[in-house]
């Protein structure tokens, strides 16, 4: 079966500091990998999501990036972390089928940042 | 991707089915029904999805209406542990993105 693992699981960082998180998924190859952000009482937000290695698509502007070093690696950083970068991160993947399967969207634990 | 509409709560009595609507009168007809669920501090559950034909799992139904423009989650059985927030989410298959609105907060009371 599929897994994905994100971590750290909570981050405090001091404004002006980098930001790295990670994300991996087991038990499926050239899956579509997702970052999203949710801050306190809001919705989810897509920020960049990647259909193979080396392939960023980024919904939103802002100090963020992403890259995808392997098949099943996601990673999420920051160069200078703004106080406005506070909130739930969430890693997902899917794996794009027939449309028979919908193309679900399975998310990670999350991890929490908050920048001080 | 097609909006939807959902009662931002409702409670539930433990034991009885919990019914949750939504209505995506926009919807098209290659986007998919997507129900997913988020417990406070946790990552977004996926429950059930469906494109026309009602469909049911190990953890609910769902519900779909022939004009397609509503549907109805079903949990028969409705535990504490499903108090959450519950997201509907219509999309095309092969869309990327997964728009999350503000959902149901749903409370399962004792």
């Amino acid at each position: 079966s599929q897994t994905i693992h994100q971590w750290p699981a909570t981050l405090v960082q001091p404004v002006g500091s980098p930001l790295s998180l990670e994300c991996t998924v087991e038990g499926t190859s050239n899956p579509n990998l997702y970052w999203y952000r949710q801050a306190a009482g809001r919705g989810l937000q897509l920020l960049f999501y990647s259909v193979g290695i080396g392939q960023i698509s980024s919904e939103v502007p802002q100090n963020l990036s992403a890259s995808r070093p392997q098949d099943r690696q996601f990673i999420l950083s920051s160069k200078k972390l703004l106080l406005s970068d506070s909130g739930f991160y969430l890693c997902a993947w899917s794996v794009l089928r027939q449309s028979g399967n919908g193309n679900t969207i399975y998310f990670g634990e999350g991890s929490w940042l908050t920048v001080v | 991707d097609a909006k939807t509409t959902q009662p931002p709560s409702m409670d539930c009595a433990e034991g009885r089915a919990a019914n949750l609507p939504c209505n995506h009168s926009t919807i098209s007809g290659n986007e998919y029904v997507y129900w997913y669920r988020q417990i406070h501090s946790q990552g977004p559950q996926y429950i059930i999805h469906g494109l026309k034909n009602n469909e049911t799992n190990e953890m609910a139904s769902l519900i779909i209406t022939e004009d397609r423009k509503s549907s109805t989650l079903i949990l028969p059985h409705a535990t504490l542990r499903d108090t959450a927030v519950y997201y509907c989410i219509v999309r095309m298959y092969n869309n990327n993105d997964m728009r999350f609105g503000a959902g149901t907060r749903l409370t399962v009371k004792p």
